[in-house]
């Protein structure tokens, strides 16, 4: 069955510095993974989506890439802010992007420190 | 403009009763999806339809749960009877369409069971 992994329940970072996240996948081949962000309390909002056929997509601070290889994506906040703190989902189209639900990783809890 | 509205937010409830939790989605989107988030699992797929026709409810986890999208405007999601092991957080979203991609989240309905 598919399964997808973020590496890192928590990541603790220091302001300034690039948080790394990482989302990796298994028996499956997305059309297309995307990135969403969820504060406490509030539904996930969609912060970037990556097709297969792209190695890498930015937006402003983010930056995502794409590996369909190694089965893998990184997800990149440089210059890092303590407004960064949040939990972030990776998640990936289930039927080959036709039908556009989605399975979400358990995300990873960022931790900016000033 | 109004993003997918939720309610109720919280509801509290004791096992056996029935649980209604209902959903508006953005004006213009033709897919609508429930999802339920839970700290052991994730965020889980539950059903999703598409023009208000239920596409797939393979998620749904006994038939203890229903879901209706009598219209383009309004789904619900039924629980009865309701038992402790349905506390979690459940999430409406929408797209513009399947092949859309992006979801948009409302902010959930913070279910408890006891």
């Amino acid at each position: 069955s598919q399964k997808i992994e973020q590496n890192s329940e928590a990541l603790n970072i220091q302001e300034g510095k690039t948080a790394t996240l990482t989302c990796n996948y298994t028996n499956y081949s997305p059309a297309y993974l995307q990135w969403y962000r969820q504060d406490p309390g509030r539904g996930p909002v969609f912060l970037l989506l990556i097709r297969e056929n792209e190695k890498e997509k930015r937006k402003e601070r983010l930056k995502v890439t794409f590996d369909t290889t190694l089965k893998q994506s990184l997800f990149h906040i440089t210059a890092s802010q303590p407004a960064d703190s949040a939990t972030y989902l990776c998640a990936l189209d289930m039927d080959g992007g036709s039908q556009g639900n989605l399975i979400f990783g358990k995300g990873t809890k960022l931790s900016v420190k000033p | 403009d109004a993003g997918v509205i939720q309610s109720p937010r919280h509801e509290v409830t004791e096992m056996g009763q029935e649980v209604t939790l209902r959903c508006k989605p953005i004006s213009g989107h033709n897919s609508l999806f429930w999802y339920r988030q839970t700290m052991m699992r994730g965020l889980e797929l539950l059903i999703y339809f598409n023009n208000n026709v239920p596409i797939d409810d393979s998620g749904m986890p006994e038939d203890r749960f229903s879901a209706k999208m009598p219209n383009a405007s309004f789904s619900t999601l039924k629980i009865q009877p309701s038992e402790p092991r349905d506390s979690a957080v459940y999430f409406c979203a929408s797209s513009p369409g399947l092949a859309a991609g992006e979801l948009f989240f409302g902010e959930g309905s913070r279910l408890t069971v006891l």
